[in-house]
């Protein structure tokens, strides 16, 4: 059964560095998604995407954060100088065409010292 | 509180019982979701359920919506130690993209 996956499983950065986030989605969907959830704490909503463009973004995407689906498969979260605070569980998310049914990947858990 | 609030925040049972969960949310919606986290995992989709529906059946889940009451509940009959994890519900409102809002989620214990 096809799935979303992730990498790395786990990061660990220094605080001011940047960190690119990697994702593949279901190869035939079309909605792609971040979402973040620090420990303990609920999943939050980062950014969608579709069409190659930004559909939606929260407060939490700030400038430091980045999206981007370089060769038509991948599809990053780039965050250009970590913060303590952004240490947390990054989920990526891609959604059919057709259905609303969201599919998450195992996550990438991010840790910034 | 906010959009998408379950209760309890915890449940313990034993195996074979059945677990009962809810969730509350404030704003219209157009589906509501269903996920289960195992601890430090990834989310794995349960159920979906539209807003104009009232109650729907997958398996040993049910999960009813009430759009007056704002409300949904998710039921696992005959629990098993293997259904321990978190479960969160999510809501969406139909715009384009379907960002999901998701709430804080039971953490649901099934002893053997």
């Amino acid at each position: 059964e096809p799935e979303v996956t992730q990498t790395p499983s786990h990061q660990v950065t220094q605080m001011g560095q940047e960190v690119i986030l990697r994702c593949v989605p279901i190869s035939n969907h079309l909605y792609f998604y971040w979402y973040r959830q620090i420990l303990g704490q609920k999943v939050e909503f980062l950014v969608s995407f579709y069409n190659n463009e930004i559909s939606e973004k929260s407060e939490i995407f700030d400038d430091q954060f980045s999206v981007e689906r370089p060769d038509g498969s991948n599809f990053t979260l780039k965050i250009r100088s970590t913060k303590l605070e952004d240490s947390a569980m990054y989920f990526c998310a891609s959604k059919p065409p057709t259905y609303n049914e969201q599919f998450f990947g195992p996550g990438t858990r991010l840790t910034v010292l | 509180s906010q959009q998408g609030e379950e209760d309890p925040q915890a449940l313990s049972i034993q195996e074979s019982e059945n677990a009962t969960m809810n969730c509350s949310y404030k704003t219209s919606i157009n589906n509501l979701q269903w996920y289960r986290q195992n601890s430090g995992r990834g989310l794995v989709h349960l159920i979906l359920i539209r807003s104009n529906e009232r109650e729907k059946h997958s398996g040993r889940l049910r999960v009813t919506l009430d759009t007056s009451k704002k409300s949904s509940s998710l039921l696992i009959t005959a629990s098993r130690a293997a259904d321990t994890a978190s479960y969160f519900c999510a809501t969406d409102k139909g715009a384009a993209g379907n960002k999901l809002t998701f709430g804080g989620g039971t953490r649901v214990l099934v002893k053997p």
